[in-house]
């Protein structure tokens, strides 16, 4: 199955500045890459869809890009509710796998 | 607006079953595939199991296979995972989760239910 490796595995950042999240795949994924964002006790809500199609209701402020290996979520200015665990997924190949997470917090 | 409730979960037994349902509104429930993902404590996400829009296709992660079945109900809007032979391993929140794309499923979750707590322990 297709590891996915997200990095950092934690960042601290300010709200107004500029996040950049990364997720690189153990094998060519194609664009077949979603991002997730997960708040404590919610379930994870869907943002990013074949790494730059942003799903129903999501805000311009969040956009993915990349296709292959590499793929990255920005954040352009953070909000206080941006503040989560995001989670890179692929869908190229099944299973489906999600990285392990990479958790944005307040500085 | 598309809804997701899931419910059965709790405390049981090494060794011994539960089954999990998840209700579905706000959308044609029989025109979409769907997916059980679940999440041990303080961990990441875990695909588990889909099942097709008509029930005829049904694929799960290896470590569940043969202990969890995935089944749907149409008349119903309801999809269910009998789970056997629980193991402590099994121990997460199991969500259940909608894959957007008619008939067939691509692997993406667009609407995610709120999750069910189920706890294996002696």
């Amino acid at each position: 199955e297709i590891v996915l490796t997200q990095s950092p595995a934690t960042v601290s950042l300010s709200p107004g500045e500029r996040a950049t999240l990364s997720c690189r795949a153990s094998q060519s994924v194609s664009s077949y890459l979603a991002w997730y964002q997960q708040k404590p006790g919610q379930a994870p809500r869907l943002l990013i869809f074949d790494a730059s199609n942003r799903a129903t209701g999501i805000p311009v402020r969040f956009s993915g890009s990349g296709s292959g290996t590499d793929f990255t979520l920005t954040i352009s200015s953070l909000e206080p509710e941006d503040f989560a665990v995001y989670y890179c997924q692929q869908r190229s190949n099944w299973p489906p796998t999600f990285g392990q997470g990479t958790r944005l917090e307040i500085k | 607006h598309v809804q997701l409730v899931e419910s059965g979960g709790g405390v049981v037994q090494p060794g011994r079953s539960l089954r999990l349902s998840c209700a579905a509104s706000g959308f044609t429930f029989s025109s979409y595939a769907m997916h059980w993902v679940r999440q041990a404590p303080g961990k990441g996400l875990e695909w588990v199991a889909v099942i097709w829009f008509d029930g005829n296709n049904k694929y799960y992660t290896d470590s569940v296979k043969g202990r969890f079945t995935i089944s749907r109900d149409s008349s119903k809007n309801t999809m269910y995972l009998q789970m056997n032979s629980l193991r402590a391993g099994d121990t997460a929140v199991y969500y259940c989760a909608r894959d957007p794309h008619i008939t067939a499923a691509g692997g993406l979750f667009d609407y995610w239910g709120q999750g069910t707590r189920v706890t294996v322990s002696s």
